[in-house]
């Protein structure tokens, strides 16, 4: 199975910083890799496919970009409604495999 | 509106059976691949079976020989059958819907898979 890891684990930051959030893969997944939010009683929400396309109705705020098996997230300016958990999905391979999630949360 | 709702989960003795199921509105549910996806409390998110467009099922090896996926198409239905449960089972386990798109880049071709739809989730409790 495709391990994803993903740094830092949590963070904390302040509204209008710019957070970045990596995940690297256990093997080639060419740009196979998306990104979702998850908050506390919610569903999760797809936020970037294919490493860098953003999803329908997704602030351009968020992007996505990837380096071999580097992949990052990022917010160019924190906004209040962005504080949650990120995760990195991989969709190259079955079984489908996430990463540990980063917690993002209020300075 | 492309819709998936839950139900199924509730609190159950360990090495006890549920079923989930989940309902599928707003989409042809028979060309789509789906996903059960769980989270436990305070953990991250875990896809625990996955059952193609084709009816191939694939299963996380911590539900392998526990858990069965399935669906019928024809009520736009999925669902999974959990016998044996654990403690460790409990959690939100989430209906989720893989969607697949292509698109060409630099001269190359990517089919990209993504799961862009999910339900709100139901809860699965293994406790004595």
């Amino acid at each position: 199975d495709i391990q994803l890891t993903q740094s830092p684990s949590s963070l904390s930051a302040s509204v209008g910083d710019r957070v970045t959030i990596s995940c690297r893969a256990s093997q080639s997944i060419s740009r196979y890799l998306n990104w979702y939010q998850h908050k506390p009683g919610k569903a999760p929400k797809l936020l970037i496919y294919g490493a860098s396309t953003l999803q329908s109705g997704v602030p351009s705020r968020f992007s996505g970009s990837e380096s071999g098996t580097d992949f990052t997230l990022t917010i160019s300016s924190l906004q209040p409604e962005d504080f949650a958990t990120y995760y990195c999905q991989q969709g190259f391979q079955t079984p489908r495999t996430f990463g540990p999630g980063t917690k993002v949360d209020i300075k | 509106e492309v819709q998936l709702e839950e139900s199924g989960g509730a609190l159950v003795q360990p090495g006890g059976s549920l079923r989930l199921s989940c309902a599928a509105s707003g989409f042809a549910f028979s060309n789509y691949h789906m996903h059960w996806v769980r989270q436990v409390t305070g953990k991250g998110l875990e896809c625990v079976s996955t059952l193609r467009n084709t009816g191939d099922a694939y299963y996380s090896d911590s539900v392998k020989g526990r858990f069965t996926i399935s669906r019928e198409n024809a009520k736009n239905s999925l669902y999974l059958q959990m016998n044996s449960l654990r403690a460790g089972d409990t959690a939100v386990y989430y209906c989720v819907r893989e969607a697949e798109k292509y698109s060409s880049s630099g001269g190359y071709s990517y089919y990209y898979y993504y799961m862009d739809v999910w339900g709100k989730g139901t809860t699965v409790t293994v406790s004595s």
